[in-house]
């Protein structure tokens, strides 16, 4: 089992580019979200997922998209980078207890945007 | 939104020491949950705690959620230790993380 995988582990951004954060589960859960950390302000919820097709708004979900095809695989897209996007990025999978549930977590994709 | 204050921010021990970490909400929850993120960056979860005790080897944490506040219980602590702690508490359908607390261990 790989757990929670995420892809790139690192990323380099001018401003105004687009790029997807990829991350993959193994491991058959329902529930799946995005955080971000940034120094000093604990993670904060992007956008989440409670099953395939359905997404939904976090606390911080602007500049942000994302679609859930499948049960294992649920991209971040960034649509127009911006250095205020600068940040670690975790995504996250749940079994039970909904997006609140244990959770377990990707390694992270640290981003810098210039 | 619920605040979530977690103390102290810095904790510096000899290996061996024992320590404890706080965290303080401002609300009813129904969910708390223990990370440990490591100087690499990852997050691993350690207590799905939302009241009562549990024990995980030389980890313990107590949740008292009437008072409104966890505790997390570190033993005999290892340089393997070091990170930080974050707690994450959801009074509905969200996590609301603290800010952490830095553990340094030192051999």
């Amino acid at each position: 089992n790989a757990g929670v995988t995420q892809t790139p582990k690192f990323q380099v951004l001018k401003t105004g580019q687009s790029m997807t954060l990829q991350c993959a589960q193994d491991m058959n859960h329902e529930y799946m979200s995005w955080y971000r950390q940034d120094p000093g302000m604990g993670l904060r919820l992007i956008h989440y997922s409670v099953g395939a097709g359905i997404t939904d708004q976090g606390e911080v979900p602007n500049g942000y998209n994302v679609s859930r095809s499948t049960t294992e695989d649920f991209p971040l897209r960034l649509l127009s980078a911006a250095p205020s996007q600068t940040s670690v990025y975790f995504c996250a999978s749940s079994s039970t207890g909904g997006i609140t549930g244990e959770l377990f977590f990707g390694e992270g994709s640290r981003l810098t945007v210039l | 939104g619920i605040q979530v204050e977690q103390s102290p921010p810095d904790l510096i021990l000899q290996e061996g020491a024992n320590s404890t970490l706080r965290c303080n909400f401002s609300d009813s929850v129904n969910n708390l949950q223990w990370f440990h993120q490591n100087p690499w960056g990852q997050l691993i979860n350690l207590f799905y705690i939302p009241s009562g005790t549990k024990q995980n080897g030389r980890l313990s944490a107590t949740t008292v959620a009437t008072e409104r506040y966890s505790l997390l219980y570190i033993s005999s602590s290892q340089t393997t230790d070091s990170g930080v702690y974050f707690c994450a508490v959801a009074p509905g359908s969200r996590l609301t993380f603290g800010e952490g607390t830095q553990l340094t261990v030192n051999p």
